[in-house]
């Protein structure tokens, strides 16, 4: 069965970081470029980091660019997001994306099933 | 505040035909194509429609994506109750280097 798995989730003070990771099982990681994407509870979707299948291209959305990192190890079939200086707004369900490889075309179809982010002093 | 506009809610009963919406710009939706997403109710996004107008694997051919200029639809036919859910439309912006997501629509079966 094709699956990925996020763990890492919990809480953190503002300032804090977490380690979010996200292990493929089911197909091969290391052929598929990859993405972020987070949702506040009861609110909208929202990327927040894409990585190619070589890790040669990276984007980040605005609003964690230079907090977040993305990472990944195609050996472990797995997948990482760095997060430093969590802010309150970073409280949402993490969701680890496959990405259907097409250029600039969002075609996210397998989706993990998330993992809880909360921010608070 | 997404820089795609989707209609915060839309009804229909069983069977009928209703239209989700989502408006953009010149930078997503007039150069890329739009990709569709359905919620269920506490559970993860699932892929519904990519380019425009494909379906994955697995999906009903009740659901069919448009696209028209800036603007782009999703079609439900058939409607059923278990179609209740948030849908959302997605693409590429240009001028944010990114994708984004449209607010998200939900759904009511009445």
């Amino acid at each position: 069965e094709v699956q990925l798995v996020e763990s890492g989730g919990g809480s953190a003070q503002p300032g804090g970081s977490l380690r979010l990771s996200c292990a493929a099982s089911g197909f091969t990681l290391g052929v598929y470029t990859m993405n972020w994407v987070r949702q506040v509870p009861g609110k909208g979707l929202e990327w927040t980091s894409y990585i190619s299948s070589s890790s040669r291209t990276i984007f980040y959305a605005d609003s964690v660019r230079g907090r977040f990192t993305v990472s990944r190890d195609n050996a472990k079939n797995s997948l990482y997001l760095q997060m430093n200086s969590l802010r309150d707004e970073d409280t949402a369900i993490y969701y680890c994306v496959r990405d259907l490889g097409v250029p600039y075309n969002p075609g996210f179809d397998i989706w993990g099933q998330g993992t809880m982010v909360t921010v608070s002093s | 505040q997404s820089v795609l506009t989707q209609p915060p809610s839309a009804s229909g009963t069983p069977g009928q035909r209703v239209t989700i919406s989502c408006s953009g710009s010149s930078s997503n939706i007039g150069s890329h194509t739009v990709n569709w997403y359905q919620q269920l109710p506490g559970t993860a996004p699932k892929l519904l429609i990519y380019s425009n107008n494909q379906r994955p694997s697995g999906v009903p051919d009740r659901f069919s994506g448009s696209k028209s200029g800036t603007s782009a639809s999703l079609a439900i036919s058939g409607l059923q109750s278990d179609d209740e859910a948030d849908y959302y439309c997605a693409v590429w912006d240009d001028s944010l280097s990114g994708p984004v997501f449209g607010g998200g629509t939900k759904l009511t079966v009445l």
